[in-house]
């Protein structure tokens, strides 16, 4: 069965950096969202992307964060200027289409950790 | 979004049904009823969906009522693996999902 990838799967950084998480979407997917679980709360969604575009975004996605689609598979976040409380499990996730009838595909996530 | 309301844990039996009800009283008529799960922190996964009728996959069964009101997720033969975060989301014609709390089921041998 087709599976949404990320990598790497725990990445370690310090205050400041930035950090750029990967994701490979379901190859006939072509909308993609992120999301974030921080330990012990509710999954939460950052961003959704289509046609190389934001379609929405949540309060949580301010100007220290990006996303991109560099290449027909891969589908990037990237943190600019890391800071502690960005520590969470990041999750990639994708869809064929979109609307009430469309489910998305989540990966197995890339745990941050901002030390 | 419409929000649901659903037990904060319950406990069923290995090899039992486990029935898992959700509240969704202010549902609107194009919204959708989604069950997703996570097991121990790993990517929520996708179990089951459906707008009005009765719906059964390999995995499970959801129950809605005519209402639409509340509905009842099934997991017909309850295994140790199944023990895990159940999250049900109503969702309407847009991009995202919103994630509550859920139901922390714990399968018991």
């Amino acid at each position: 069965e087709p599976e949404v990838t990320q990598t790497p799967s725990h990445q370690v950084t310090q205050m400041g950096q930035e950090v750029i998480l990967r994701c490979v979407p379901i190859s006939n997917h072509l909308y993609f969202y992120w999301y974030r679980q921080i330990l012990g709360q509710k999954v939460e969604f950052l961003v959704s992307f289509y046609n190389n575009e934001i379609s929405e975004k949540s309060e949580i996605f301010d100007d220290q964060f990006s996303v991109e689609r560099p290449d027909g598979s891969n589908f990037t976040l990237k943190i600019r200027s890391t800071k502690l409380e960005d520590s969470a499990m990041y999750f990639c996730a994708s869809s064929e289409s979109t609307g009430g009838n469309e489910k998305l595909f989540f990966g197995s996530g890339t745990q941050l950790s901002v030390l | 979004d419409a929000k649901t309301t659903q037990p904060t844990s319950m406990d069923c039996a290995e090899g039992r049904a486990a029935n898992l009800p959700c509240n969704h009283s202010t549902i609107s008529g194009n919204e959708y009823v989604y069950w997703y799960r996570q097991i121990h922190s790993q990517g929520p996964q996708y179990i089951i969906h459906g707008l009005k009728n009765n719906e059964t996959n390999e995995m499970a069964s959801l129950i809605i009522t005519e209402d639409r009101k509340s509905s009842t997720l099934i997991l017909p033969h309850a295994t140790l693996r199944d023990t895990a975060v159940y999250y049900c989301i109503v969702r309407k014609d847009d991009y995202k999902l919103s994630f509550g709390a859920g139901t922390t089921v714990t399968v018991r041998a």
